[in-house]
């Protein structure tokens, strides 16, 4: 079925350590986001990428970086994490088009203690 | 910049009963109008969209969205709800731009009594 691999699905992280959420996509979308949900706060984006190659910074990006070598891949990196980033990470794709709807992943939800 | 509001943070109704969750946004020309359905420990999917044309749009599920330009709103309804449709629902506004520009409002929990 294609779609959206998000991994892990869940992880607890002690504060300082580096994790990378990982991202797969086989839809062969150019634009890939990464976004974190918090309560009363809805989903804000972290970082985006249009195609491959390139990356953006979302409304959120302080502590986090991406890479995008090729189109299906879109991993996230906490360098080192702070409990502030406990969240629940979505990674969501879609084609370039203007209006083009967003393909979600099932989430990875990270505690950092 | 664009925004979304969602005001109704939780609305609880009754199995059968009709459904409305609001959506107002704010911009200065027609925005792409989004809702977006959010099971339980999943991620999000879409229910409908609304770019230009007809305003009252048709999505999945049953779910229908009218855009009132007047009343900068685009709110979700639904004639008769079922246990199924316990959610999250988040309305999102994006602009003419890439979905980089995309803003999500913070989400209607929705609650099946029956």
């Amino acid at each position: 079925i294609a779609g959206i691999t998000q991994a892990p699905t869940s992880q607890i992280l002690a504060a300082g350590r580096r994790m990378t959420l990982r991202c797969t996509q086989d839809m062969r979308h150019n634009a890939m986001y990464w976004y974190r949900q918090d309560l009363g706060l809805g989903l804000r984006l972290i970082h985006y990428s249009n195609t491959a190659g390139t990356t953006g910074k979302g409304e959120v990006p302080d502590g986090y970086s991406v890479s995008r070598a090729n189109t299906d891949d879109f991993p996230l990196t906490l360098a080192s994490a702070v409990p502030s980033q406990t969240s629940v990470y979505f990674c969501a794709s879609s084609a370039r088009d203007r209006g083009s709807p967003l393909h979600f992943g099932n989430g990875t939800r990270l505690t950092v203690t | 910049a664009q925004s979304v509001t969602q005001p109704d943070i939780h609305i609880t109704v009754s199995e059968g009963a009709s459904l409305e969750l609001r959506c107002n946004y704010s911009y200065g020309a027609t925005p792409y109008l989004f809702w977006y359905v959010q099971s339980p420990g999943q991620g999000l999917q879409l229910l409908l969209k609304y770019f230009s044309g007809d305003t009252l749009v048709q999505g999945i599920k049953g779910f229908e969205a009218e855009f009132k330009r007047s009343q900068s709103s685009f709110n979700l309804r639904k004639p008769s709800v079922h246990w199924s449709d316990a959610a999250e629902y988040f309305c999102a506004v994006g602009v003419n731009f890439g979905n980089e520009k995309l803003t999500f409002g913070t989400g209607t929990r929705l609650t099946i009594i029956p």
